[in-house]
C-alpha cells in the first residue's frame, strides 16, 4: 500500500526558530513535494525535488530551503520561522513516466503537518 | 501560467442524489489531471488521475471526464452518501516549460450529503 509519512501531525514553534519538517516515502518515487494550505489561498508549491540531491523552487519558496540527500526522505526547514508561516504543510511524492522524464503517475499525499508559530 | 477555477464552491444534496462538480483549466496543454478529496484537517486522498489522451476514468460511484481541449473537467458521484461529504479539489499537470508532475490547484468543492 501507498505510503506518506510526516514527522508531526501538529506543531508550535517560536518566532526566530529554526523548523524542520519531514516528509519520509515508502514507493520509491523520484519526485518529492512541499506544499502549503492556506484558507482561500488552496494547496501552493514551495519547493520539489526530482532526484536526490535535486531540487527546484514552486511559487513561494521565500522563507524556505529543502534538503533530499536520500531519495526516500525530503526535509523542509524554516531557517527563521514567522508567523506568516503559520499553516498546514502537506508533503507529496509521485513517480516519474513518459518520454524524457516528462508526464508523472498518481501523486500521493501524506497527512499533513499543521504548524502554529507564535 | 495555469489557473484552476472549481465551480460550485459550496453544494449541499440529500442521500442519493447523483451530482457534478466542475473545473476548468485556462492552458490546455496538460499531461493529466487528477482529482482528490479532503476531509477537513487531513491531508489529500487521490481519487482519480486521467491522462491528457484519455476522455474519461471510473472508480466505483465517481466517473471523472476530461475535455482537454476545452480545458474542462467533470467529476460525477452517483448515489451520493454522507460520506462523499468532503473538499474536492481537480489539479492539472501543466505542460508549460519542464514539468515534473507540478500540480495546480482549484480552490475546491465543499460537499455536504445530508442523510
Amino acid at each position: 500500500d501507498v505510503k506518506v509519512t510526516q514527522s508531526s501531525r501538529y506543531l508550535v514553534k517560536r518566532t526566530g526558530e529554526k523548523v524542520f519538517l519531514e516528509c519520509v516515502q515508502d514507493m520509491d518515487h523520484e519526485n518529492m513535494f512541499w506544499y502549503r494550505q492556506d484558507p482561500g489561498l488552496g494547496l501552493r508549491l514551495i519547493y520539489f525535488s526530482y532526484d536526490v540531491k535535486m531540487k527546484e523552487k514552486g511559487d513561494i519558496p521565500e522563507g524556505y530551503s529543502v534538503s533530499r540527500e536520500k531519495k526516500e526522505r525530503f526535509s523542509l526547514i524554516l531557517e527563521s520561522a514567522s508567523t506568516n508561516q503559520t499553516s498546514m504543510y502537506l508533503c507529496a511524492s509521485s513517480s516519474t513516466s513518459g518520454l524524457g522524464g516528462l508526464g508523472y503517475n498518481e501523486q500521493f499525499f501524506g497527512p499533513g503537518t499543521r504548524l502554529t508559530v507564535l | 501560467k495555469q489557473e484552476v477555477t472549481q465551480i460550485p464552491a459550496a453544494l449541499s444534496v440529500p442521500e442519493g442524489e447523483n451530482l457534478v462538480l466542475n473545473c476548468s483549466f485556462t492552458d490546455s496543454a496538460i499531461y493529466n489531471l487528477q482529482w482528490f478529496r479532503q476531509d477537513p484537517g487531513k491531508g489529500l486522498t487521490s481519487l482519480l488521475l486521467i491522462q491528457s489522451s484519455q476522455r474519461e476514468q471510473t472508480s466505483g460511484r465517481l466517473n471523472a471526464s476530461l475535455d482537454k481541449s476545452s480545458g474542462r473537467s467533470t467529476l460525477y458521484i452517483a448515489a451520493s452518501q454522507p460520506g462523499d461529504s468532503a473538499t474536492y479539489l481537480c489539479a492539472p499537470d501543466w505542460a508549460g516549460g519542464t514539468s515534473y508532475g507540478k500540480l495546480t490547484f482549484g480552490q475546491g468543492t465543499i460537499l455536504t450529503v445530508h442523510p
